[in-house]
């Protein structure tokens, strides 16, 4: 099983601020097979990248992914007052689905 | 608009047994394999489940193979957990999820709200 880590555990940035999300995998992730989601108090988590990079239907391009293999890293460039929440990466592809313990994003 | 609306959630006695349902609109739903995902109170997500489109192949989480049964019915656009021999630790909100293609062990596109499972006595 591919065990995920994210850091910072919690980012305490302001509106308009670049935030910079880490995730890293115990081993190298088939294929770059990793999704970042988003989660706001009370809701469902919501699918914001897929593929490391790939940004899902209707998600602000401020959001970006990038890396392979064991290390990647979300991106928000310019914060805005609607990111602050929590944020997921997962790996897929593999017989056991993971997700990193979460990163919370909240204002300064 | 893709809806996926959980229901069964309830409180029950550790060894009990509890059936959720996942009732899915939107989209042709024996095109894509669904998940179950939960999270506990205060806590992060974990994957419990996946089934293939047809339903002849799913797959588990170690914390849960043996006791879970997930299972679909593409002519009522559902999705269910069986849950047999709960755990306190099987305290969480369940999530039923979408995948993001037909197959099973992908990243989930759309979620529904949750229902939450209690286990206590």
């Amino acid at each position: 099983e591919i065990v995920l880590t994210q850091s910072p555990g919690t980012l305490s940035l302001s509106p308009g601020e670049r935030a910079t999300l880490s995730c890293r995998a115990s081993q190298s992730v088939t294929t770059n097979y990793l999704a970042w989601y988003q989660q706001k108090p009370g809701q469902a988590p919501r699918l914001l990248i897929y593929g490391a990079s790939n940004r899902a239907t209707g998600i602000p391009d401020r959001f970006s992914g990038s890396g392979s293999g064991t290390d990647f890293t979300l991106t928000i460039s310019r914060l805005e007052p609607e990111d602050f929440a929590v944020y997921y990466c997962q790996q897929y592809g593999t017989s056991s689905l993971t997700f990193g313990p979460g990163t919370k994003v909240h204002v300064k | 608009e893709v809806q996926l609306l959980e229901s069964g959630g309830d409180m029950v006695q550790p060894g009990g047994s509890l059936r959720l349902s996942c009732a899915a609109s939107g989209f042709i739903f024996s095109n894509y394999a669904m998940s179950w995902v939960r999270q506990a109170p205060g806590k992060g997500l974990e994957w419990v489940s996946s089934i293939s489109v047809s339903g002849g192949n799913t797959y588990y989480a170690d914390s849960v193979k043996g006791r879970f049964t997930i299972s679909r019915d593409n002519s009522k656009n559902t999705l269910y957990l069986q849950m047999d021999s709960l755990r306190a630790g099987d305290t969480a909100i369940y999530f039923c999820a979408k995948s993001g293609s037909s197959f099973p062990l992908w990243y989930s596109h759309h979620w529904g709200q949750g229902t939450l499972v209690t286990v206590s006595s």
